[in-house]
């Protein structure tokens, strides 16, 4: 069993269109995360909840909203792509606060055409 | 907000020998410290992680020194072995923060 899914595992789009990145955890972690990891290979926060509620919002830019509907799933969806979203994003899950450390899914490469 | 600084960006050693990574963190508060170990197109994989409340941890050829005065830790990988090329990140954090990353550290080992 996968602890922490993401979907799908490529995307390929073109710039201005719409597209979501869903995640989910089997682990009953408490806190998931989005991660973006550059092509210099860079890992930057963007988003956490925990138990469903946003407690950390980076300066994303608002194109990128995150949605939790339940504390094993957390979606991104990006709208009015740009060459510069293209990425790999990884989700992560953590329990009590991320003191036993961050367990990540197997991330999403977006690439934006 | 938490910085963290990683050198070197790039390591090669020969296999067998021992590999060093250093890293500096600036929020005090900071009491967390995990290594990740990133094989190429997987995902990061926590390796060994450390408490303020603790100077130095090992596993087996990896251990972890944490020097709270000077705000900084390392990572030691001895006996190197081509499975061990990677790219490793250091990270810090405090109770409900964010784990902030270091920019990482190419380790390429050769035969």
């Amino acid at each position: 069993d996968t602890a922490v899914s993401q979907t799908p595992k490529y995307l390929v789009t073109q710039m201005g269109n719409d597209k979501s990145i869903k995640c989910e955890q089997n682990l009953g972690h408490d806190t998931m995360y989005w991660y973006k990891q550059d092509s210099k290979k860079f890992l930057k926060i963007m988003f956490s909840y925990n138990n469903k509620e946003l407690i950390i919002n980076e300066t994303v830019p608002n194109r990128f909203s995150p949605k939790s509907p339940d504390k094993a799933h957390l979606n991104l969806h990006i709208n009015s792509l740009e060459l510069g979203d293209s990425a790999v994003y990884f989700c992560a899950s953590s329990q009590d606060a991320g003191i036993y450390g961050y367990t990540f899914g197997s991330g999403t490469r977006l690439t934006v055409v | 907000g938490e910085n963290v600084e990683q050198h070197p960006s790039t390591l090669s050693v020969q296999e067998g020998d021992s590999a060093v990574i250093k890293c500096t963190y600036s929020d005090s508060a900071s009491n967390y410290f995990p290594w990740y170990k990133q094989e190429l197109g997987k995902r990061p994989q926590l390796i060994i992680d450390i408490r303020s409340n603790v100077g130095e941890k090992k596993d087996q050829r990896i251990a972890v020194t944490l020097n709270k005065t000077a705000k900084h830790f390392s990572l030691h990988i001895t006996e190197t072995q081509p499975e061990d090329s990677a790219v490793y990140f250091c990270a810090a954090s405090r109770n409900w923060g964010k784990l902030q990353f270091g920019a990482g550290t190419q380790v390429v080992v050769t035969p």
